[in-house]
């Protein structure tokens, strides 16, 4: 079946610092999502992307849909201590109620 | 909105035992998906109903696991008989098209 390569698998930052990750496929995906996840709780979205080139923001949140449909960015700008977590990307290759691929996830650690 | 319910939020088992886990969407979403999150690992797509039919069950090892969607609304999932590799979490989502909402799962733990 399809795959998504996240990355980084975890990142060690200070708090105020910028982060970015990607997802990488070797399909084509019409959509792409931003969830993440907190301990013992279910993926909430971050941002959805439904056009190949498409930026968007949702407060320091920025992620961008890759022109060849086949890979996404996420930012986090200005890192604070609540965006520990763990972040996935999913991807969806058909209509709009297709579930959803998921990567592996990017752990993301705040250093005091 | 109320969310996406499940129950229970945990389960321990012994292996080859059964175990059924209950999902009731948000109100007026039409699809509903089942997904096993491994410890590590993202979601993985076990099964998608579109009101109470089946639309995608290609993931679902059917030997041991089953799932229905009565009148289109609640769902049950189901493993008979459980083995130690199903120890994961099993998070229910619905969707109203393109924006998936997610329950908070159910840990299953086979000893």
């Amino acid at each position: 079946g399809q795959q998504l390569n996240q990355s980084p698998q975890s990142m060690f930052i200070q708090e105020g610092e910028d982060v970015s990750m990607n997802c990488t496929s070797s399909s084509i995906f019409n959509t792409w999502l931003w969830y993440k996840q907190d301990p013992g709780e279910g993926p909430v979205l971050l941002i959805a992307l439904y056009k190949a080139g498409e930026l968007t923001s949702n407060g320091r949140l920025t992620a961008q849909f890759g022109i060849t449909r086949k890979d996404s960015f996420l930012n986090i700008s200005a890192s604070i201590p609540s965006d520990v977590g763990i972040y996935f990307c999913a991807g969806r290759s058909g209509g709009g109620a297709d579930g959803l691929t998921f990567g592996k996830g990017t752990h993301l650690i705040i250093q005091p | 909105e109320a969310g996406v319910a499940q129950s229970p939020r945990y389960k321990i088992i012994e292996k080859r035992q059964s175990v059924a886990f209950w999902c009731n969407p948000i109100s007026g979403h039409a699809t509903l998906y089942w997904y096993q999150q491994i410890l590590g690992q993202g979601p993985k797509l076990l099964i998608q109903f579109q009101n109470n039919g089946v639309v995608d069950d290609s993931q679902l090892p059917k030997d041991r696991f089953s799932a229905e969607r009565l009148k289109g609304v609640d769902s049950t999932l189901k493993i008979q008989p459980a083995k130690l590799e199903d120890s994961a979490v099993y998070l229910c989502a619905s969707s109203y098209p393109g924006q998936d909402s997610f329950g908070p799962g159910t840990r299953l733990t086979v000893l």
